[in-house]
């Protein structure tokens, strides 16, 4: 299995709501990402989680809150979101370690809409 | 830091017309090099890439080797077809961002018939 699933694929949320956005992957790698990414632009990183640690925070606001129940999930917490975070949301996972090769899987995405 | 550098599109072509995007990679040491695709409405797709200097990637018709002199990785084909219209980014990974991949800006490619 050579796939990273992402659910839902759409999801449209007002500002007060609370959300999750979820991944998964079955390929046994140890470090998993979020992306978000606006049209016609290149992925944002926002998270990174090696060995299901927290290894990398871009700076996200607290409206964001990922978790790493295992080492196959990934999820995104959404709450009190603006607008303006309306985006693709893109999972990737890697075998992870960094090093000389860090090829990443994409998931297919969340379309997120704020109102 | 790292950097990628794209060339900048959209690009507009006819079908079995030859394409080439370039792009250059800044960083320290010789990191992984990367071609991704994105059709509409679609997450991003590995497309081919290179670890180490005169490594040849390719998948789909699509080439790049990757050279170590100017770090460049362009990406080409010989002929394109309509349903290689989408977005195109070059990224690498490793040099001094352990665990990041650093994207070019995207290459808008339309063909048309």
């Amino acid at each position: 299995d050579t796939e990273v699933t992402q659910t839902p694929k759409h999801l449209v949320m007002g500002m007060t709501n609370k959300k999750s956005l979820k991944c998964e992957q079955h390929m046994g790698h140890r470090a998993m990402y979020w992306y978000k990414q606006k049209a016609k632009k290149p992925p944002e990183l926002m998270f990174v989680y090696s060995y299901e640690k927290l290894s990398i925070n871009e700076s996200v606001p607290s409206r964001f809150s990922p978790e790493c129940p295992n080492s196959s999930l990934l999820n995104l917490h959404l709450h009190a979101l603006q607008p303006e975070d309306s985006a693709l949301y893109l999972c990737a996972s890697s075998q992870g370690g960094g090093g000389p090769y860090n090829e990443q899987f994409f998931g297919p995405g969340t379309r997120l809409t704020v109102l | 830091g790292d950097s990628v550098t794209q060339m900048e599109g959209p690009v507009t072509l006819s079908e079995e017309a030859c394409l080439t995007i370039n792009c250059t990679y800044t960083a320290t040491g010789y990191p992984s090099l990367f071609w991704y695709v994105q059709y509409p409405g679609e997450g991003l797709q590995l497309l081919l890439k290179a670890t180490k200097a005169d490594d040849k990637g390719s998948n789909k018709g699509f080439e790049a080797t990757y050279r170590k002199e100017t770090t460049s990785f362009h990406l080409e084909k010989g002929s394109v077809q309509v349903s290689d219209s989408a977005v195109y980014f070059c990224a690498g990974a490793g040099g001094t961002s352990y665990g990041k991949l650093t994207f070019g800006q995207g290459t808008i490619l339309t063909v048309h018939p």
